[in-house]
């Protein structure tokens, strides 16, 4: 199966800075099929992005996401205080679908 | 808009049987072209895709759980269950239902809120 491994763990940024997480796959991901989700203490995961780059309906175009290769970026261009959360990256490209351990954005 | 709910025991007896069920709203389980999963989270960890089902009934499940899962699918109640046997504490998670976008890999679009289940004696 093919593992993601995301970077940095946690990232401490002030509201209004530039997010960039990092996601790399152990392995090539079919047709670009990874997304990207959030979530919150105590909620489910939220789904942000999928097909690598297209936002799902309904979240702000402060999200963006971009592949080269075998790795792939989540940008948060201005952090809103509701974006400070755990993210995570999934492939769906074969089965099983992995999902990677999370990069948590914290407020410095 | 779909709304998916979780249901079942929030604590099981290890080596026994976990059983949960996800009530879909909103939308007919066997309409459309969507599959139907299970993902777990241990708590502070990250997720894990257990399975998945379509209306139809057929199944694809984790190879890592494959011996141990069974997910099914009662239409005319708009819900799908899951069942993973021989518990043990390494099983204890918050289980999320969610549905997919309609194939299989795929990404995950609609999610439960979540059911926290704990296993020990």
């Amino acid at each position: 199966e093919i593992v993601l491994t995301q970077s940095p763990g946690t990232l401490s940024l002030s509201p209004g800075e530039r997010a960039t997480l990092s996601c790399r796959a152990s392995q090539s991901v079919s047709s670009s099929y990874l997304a990207w989700y959030q979530q919150k203490p105590g909620q489910a995961p939220r789904l942000l992005i999928y097909g690598a780059s297209s936002r799902a309906t309904g979240i702000p175009d402060r999200f963006s996401g971009s592949e080269s290769g075998t790795d792939f970026t989540l940008t948060i261009s201005r952090l809103e205080p509701e974006d400070f959360a755990v993210y995570y990256c999934q492939q769906y490209g074969s089965s099983p679908e992995t999902f990677g351990q999370g990069t948590k954005v914290e407020i410095k | 808009q779909v709304q998916l709910l979780e249901s079942g025991p929030g604590l099981v007896k290890p080596s026994q049987t976990l059983s949960l069920t996800c009530t879909v709203s909103g939308g007919s389980i066997s309409s459309g072209t969507f599959y139907w999963s299970w993902i777990r989270q241990p708590a502070g960890k990250g997720l894990e895709w257990i399975g998945r089902i379509y209306a139809s009934g057929r199944t694809n499940y984790n190879p890592s759980l494959k011996s141990r899962v069974t997910i099914s699918v009662d239409t005319s109640k708009n819900q799908f269950s899951l069942n993973l046997s021989s518990v043990t504490a390494a099983d204890t998670a918050v289980y999320y239902c969610a549905r997919d976008s309609g194939y299989d890999p795929d990404y995950f679009d609609y999610w439960g809120q979540g059911t926290l289940v704990t296993v020990s004696s």
